[in-house]
């Protein structure tokens, strides 16, 4: 059974701390993806990396940085939390070839206070 | 940039009435993929259109790809209460990229 992980359901933060976002597939995927999700705006590309140590800015990379040093693994920063980045974080994956079907995780829910 | 438009935003139907959700593309898209997310889930990948004026069905669910690629529609007949979730439409745009649409709320009332 195909699996993305996400290391916390929940998280809570205090404005301005850096925070880590872990996400690791067991799938052999190239393309991983972060997302985040809010009432009305639906599921926004924040970075995705289509091979290890490369990535490319989505639509709002702004207050995030990521990492992915093994291909299995693909980390969100926030390297200075504010509460507008208050939201539901979502990983997924997907094979190298397009137009394949994205595996997500079960997401984390960030609130920064 | 390129976006995805999906409407309604929530559709609340009696238990038996069908229910529609609809997708717009600003640009051609490669393909269009939908996902269902239940209540506290995760999207769940359903299926995906290829080819232009593309209709599949799954049981109760019918999906359409429209002939300029540019739109697409999800259609439930006779909804169940295992059908409450929201439904997202997925634009592909050739590249490794996809545009999800806002998403669709479905309340479905015994």
């Amino acid at each position: 059974d195909v699996k993305v992980t996400q290391s916390s359901r929940y998280l809570v933060k205090r404005t301005g701390e850096k925070v880590f976002l872990e996400c690791v597939q067991d799938m052999d995927h190239e393309n991983m993806f972060w997302y985040r999700q809010d009432p009305g705006l639906g599921l926004r590309l924040i970075y995705f990396s289509y091979d290890v140590k490369m990535k490319e800015k989505g639509d709002i990379p702004e207050g995030y940085s990521v990492s992915r040093e093994k291909k299995e693994r693909f980390s969100l920063i926030l390297e200075s939390a504010s509460t507008n980045q208050t939201s539901m974080y979502l990983c997924a994956s997907r094979t190298g070839m397009k137009n394949t079907e994205a595996f997500f995780g079960q997401g984390t829910r960030l609130t920064v206070v | 940039g390129q976006q995805v438009m999906q409407i309604p935003q929530y559709q609340h139907v009696q238990e038996g009435e069908d229910f529609t959700t609809y997708c717009n593309s600003s640009t051609t898209l490669s393909n269009i993929q939908w996902y269902k997310q239940r209540p506290g889930g995760h999207p769940v990948f359903l299926i995906q259109l290829v080819k232009s004026g593309e209709v599949k069905k799954q049981k109760r669910l019918t999906f359409q790809f429209g002939e300029a690629k540019k739109n697409s529609s999800l259609h439930i007949t006779a909804t169940q209460t295992t059908d409450v979730g929201t439904y997202f439409c997925a634009g592909g745009t050739g590249g490794f990229k996809t545009i999800f649409g806002a998403g669709t709320r479905l309340f479905v009332k015994a």
